[in-house]
């Protein structure tokens, strides 16, 4: 199995449940992103792990957590989300930072 | 901040040219163009840096013009697949790895 993988790719959550997105690639990089995609809104990036290390917190809302256990997964541990997170949820990797950026499919989170 | 990209939108011909404008109000360290068809994951094309270079690849080309802190990507003549959205990805002078990106440019080639 190559590139980036993301699980789910579809996700229904109701404002309490407490849920995670998962990330994991195979090309042997040492950064990770998460961003999300809006309808109609630039692609926005979240968080960024360089060497399982964050390195970025764009400003995001504490019911997003990440966490990067290895270079090769990255997870986005959701909770009490609001229906303005519903989203398409992207995770990228690089083999630095500044390099191309790989993309998974994406999550599309629903939230009720 | 987040660069601005021109036109919207754009509906070519098969074998049509477009060209696809990336603009910023702040001093760019690089631009990175990704296509993304519906559905789908974003793709890279190619990075370019400060120093005015332009890349090319197969039939796609950019530009970088420091000055005017703006890159210009060039579609030649077009083909089905390359429809799809664009996006510019600007990385700013002094912010290390943080790219943000441009609201897009649906292209979408007709036969």
């Amino acid at each position: 199995e190559t590139g980036v993988t993301q699980t789910p790719r579809h996700l229904v959550m109701g404002m309490t449940n407490k849920k995670s997105l998962k990330c994991e690639q195979h090309l042997g990089h040492n950064a990770m992103y998460w961003y999300k995609q809006s309808a109609k809104k630039p692609l926005e990036l979240m968080f960024v792990y360089n060497f399982k290390e964050q390195t970025e917190n764009n400003s995001v809302p504490s019911r997003f957590s990440p966490e990067c256990p290895n270079s090769s997964h990255l997870f986005l541990h959701l909770h009490t989300l609001q229906p303005e997170d519903s989203a398409l949820y992207l995770c990228a990797s690089s083999q630095e930072r500044r390099q191309p950026q790989h993309f998974g499919d994406g999550t599309r989170l629903s939230i009720l | 901040q987040q660069p601005v990209q021109s036109p919207q939108a754009v509906i070519l011909r098969e074998g049509e040219d477009a060209v696809i404008n990336c603009s910023s109000s702040k001093a760019l360290y690089s631009v990175h163009w990704y296509r993304q068809k519906h559905g789908e994951a974003p793709v890279f094309l190619m990075i370019l840096l400060k120093g005015g270079e332009q890349k090319g690849h197969d039939k796609i080309s950019a530009s970088f013009n420091e000055k005017k802190q703006q890159s210009s990507l060039y579609l030649t003549a077009s083909q089905l697949s390359y429809s799809g959205t664009y996006f510019c990805g600007t990385e700013f002078t002094g912010t290390a790895s943080k790219l943000t990106f441009g609201t897009g440019t649906r292209l979408q080639v007709t036969l």
